[in-house]
């Protein structure tokens, strides 16, 4: 079956640091990934997604990469803020509107 | 994308008790998904409701504690029946629309 590991967190980083959130997968098919977050008190948002292989996702500031031949799927961000702070999800689904299988979660604080 | 309602936001209630939530999408969706996100851990799906079918459910979610009700194309609801401390979670429901799912802001649900 589907399933996706997460890097453990919680993370903690300075303002303007370098963020990576590493995220691989196992999937049957070609799954579609996903990075959503979930601010604090609040549900979750869609930040960034990729379809295929090579596809590059990315919002306000984040990128992620579909790399088939690695089955990851890592989140980065060249200078993070405190405002970046939350919890961040990897996801995929199959064919789109599947179930989406998520990783456990990563909780990332950013001090000034 | 889709804006997603959920009632209520929060709610303490006693052991033994039911506790209805509401979900309402602003645009009509035929596959609609309710999750359970534990304190501290990831989303687990309980069920898929789709319109005009019986939902189904997930290992471990039995429709007789997690009824689900979808009677049109942008409203659904799930009752958490009989709930002990253990039900204590956020409930969150998602359409899925274009490929991507959205999620409502949750319900927080705590049981004493």
């Amino acid at each position: 079956g589907n399933s996706v590991t997460q890097m453990e967190g919680p993370v903690t980083l300075s303002e303007e640091a370098f963020l990576t959130i590493n995220c691989t997968y196992t999937a049957t098919g070609y799954p579609s990934l996903f990075w959503y977050v979930q601010y604090p008190g609040e549900g979750l948002q869609l930040l960034l997604k990729a379809t295929k292989a090579d596809d590059k996702g990315s919002n306000k500031g984040f990128e992620a990469t579909y790399r088939k031949e690695t089955t990851s799927f890592h989140l980065e961000k060249g200078s993070v803020q405190v405002s970046d702070s939350a919890v961040y999800f990897c996801a995929l689904s199959n064919f789109g509107n599947e179930k989406l299988t998520f990783g456990t979660g990563t909780r990332l604080t950013i001090i000034p | 994308s889709a804006v997603i309602s959920q009632k209520p936001s929060r709610d303490i209630c006693q052991r033994g008790t039911s506790l209805t939530i509401q979900c309402q999408v602003d645009s009509q969706v035929t596959m609609m998904f309710w999750y359970r996100q534990q304190p501290g851990q990831s989303l687990t799906l309980i069920a898929t409701a789709n319109q005009g079918s019986e939902a189904t459910y997930e290992s471990g979610f039995v429709i007789d504690k997690f009824p689900i009700s979808r009677p049109n194309l942008t409203f659904s609801t799930l009752t958490v029946s009989n709930m002990s401390p253990e039900d204590s979670s956020i409930y969150l429901c998602s359409v899925a629309t274009q490929n991507i799912q959205y999620f409502g802001a949750g319900t927080r649900l705590s049981v004493l």
